[in-house]
This record gives structure tokens, sequence and C-alpha cells, in this order.
């Protein structure tokens, strides 16, 4: 059974810091690329970022590039989300979520249950 | 970038109806297109990709059609448990930007 869990969410301060992680389970995770997307409370998705099998390539939203960094441990099966400067305005629930392969792009076909990252003072 | 706009916002429809959701990229983006489903307080699911494949364990009354810019979400037969915000999310290249999402509900 393929499962996402991410941690790391919590309350921190404007300006601050934090690391959210994803461990990956029930699939070969070094053959999937895998993303981040985030919801504030009764809004929509909003993508954040993607990291391609083996860590080669990444991409950002224009809305968090230079202050987020994705990155993965395909040893460990852990995707992890470094969050710095961060704002107001990040507050939200962030998921991991699993998408295709370097074969087959079928869009995000497994979500974890998302952790939640409050910027306030 | 590419924006994806979503019709309607919301819509509320009697059970059995026939209900159609539209997604139009900004720009063309062939069939690299993705629906999704998000029940309240419940994470997303994965409906439908490549503008009509429908995911495994999707229910068939789920459809979706278009390539280029214009796409639909067909439910042909709503039922209760279909009520939900669904979203349209294109992956031709970064960044995977989603649609506003369409709430749908029970009339």
């Amino acid at each position: 059974e393929v499962q996402l869990v991410e941690s790391g969410g919590t309350l921190v301060q404007p300006g601050g810091s934090l690391r959210l992680s994803c461990a990956a389970s029930g699939f070969t995770f070094s053959s999937h690329w895998l993303h981040w997307v985030r919801q504030v409370s009764g809004k929509g998705l909003v993508w954040i970022s993607h990291i391609k099998t083996d860590g080669t390539i990444t991409n950002y939203a224009d809305s968090v590039k230079g202050r987020f960094t994705i990155s993965r441990d395909n040893a460990k099966n852990t995707l992890f989300l470094q969050m710095n400067s961060l704002r107001a305005e990040d507050t939200a629930v962030y998921y991991c979520a699993r998408g295709g392969t370097s074969s087959s792009i079928v869009g995000l076909d497994y979500w974890g249950q998302g952790t939640l990252v409050t910027v306030s003072s | 970038d590419i924006q994806m706009t979503q019709s309607p916002s919301s819509l509320s429809a009697s059970v059995g109806d026939r209900v159609t959701i539209t997604c139009r990229a900004s720009q063309g983006i062939s069939k690299s297109l993705a629906w999704y489903q998000q029940k309240s307080g419940k994470v997303p699911k994965l409906l439908i990709y490549a503008a009509s494949t429908l995911h495994s364990g999707v229910p068939s009354r789920f459809s979706g059609s278009g390539s280029g810019t214009d796409f639909t979400l067909t439910i042909s037969s709503l039922q209760p448990e279909d009520v939900a915000t669904y979203y349209c999310q294109k992956y031709n290249s970064a960044p995977w930007t989603f649609g506003q999402g369409t709430k749908v509900e029970i009339k």
C-alpha cells in the first residue's frame, strides 16, 4: 500500500525557517517524481514544487522561489521541503504527493494527509 | 506562466443530473491535464489524467475530455457522494498550476 506521511509542521515566527519531511513507503521511491502542494484553510490547492526521481531537476512556484528548497533522500525514502524566510501567507496545510515516473506522467496519484504550518508571531 | 480557469466556481444540481465543469488553459497544454476531487476535510484524490483517462478505482460516471486549451469534467449522473470541490491541474511543464476549484453541491 502506498503511503506518504508528512511531518514537521508547527507554529513558527515570521522570518523563521522550518523543514518538512515526507516519509514514503509501499512503492519504489526512487522511480517517482515527488511534489509539494499547499492549501490555505478554506481555499484552493496551490502547487509549490517538484523534484525529479534522482533529484537533478527541481522547480518552484514563483511565490516560494528563492525561499523554499525541495530535496529527497532516495536511500531513506524521504522527501523534504526546507522553508526559509517564512511569511504569514505561507500558513497552510502542506501535502506531499507522488507524481509519475520518468516514462509516465499521470498527475498526482497519491497524497499524504498533510502537515499544518502556521506562520505567526 | 499558463493560467488555469475553471467554471463555474460552484454549482448545485439534483441527484441523477448530468454535471459539467470546464477548465480553460491560457495557452495550449495538449492533453496534459488532470482532475481531482476533494471532499470536505479530506485529501485530494486523482480522478482523471491525460485529460480523459480514468484513474484506477474511479467510478465510470466520471469522464473527461478536451485538448489544447479547453477541457471538461463530466459526472453523468450526480450522486450524493460526489459532493466535493473539483480541481483541474495542468502538467505539461512547471509550474503545475491548479484551477481555482469548482464546488459541487446537491440541490
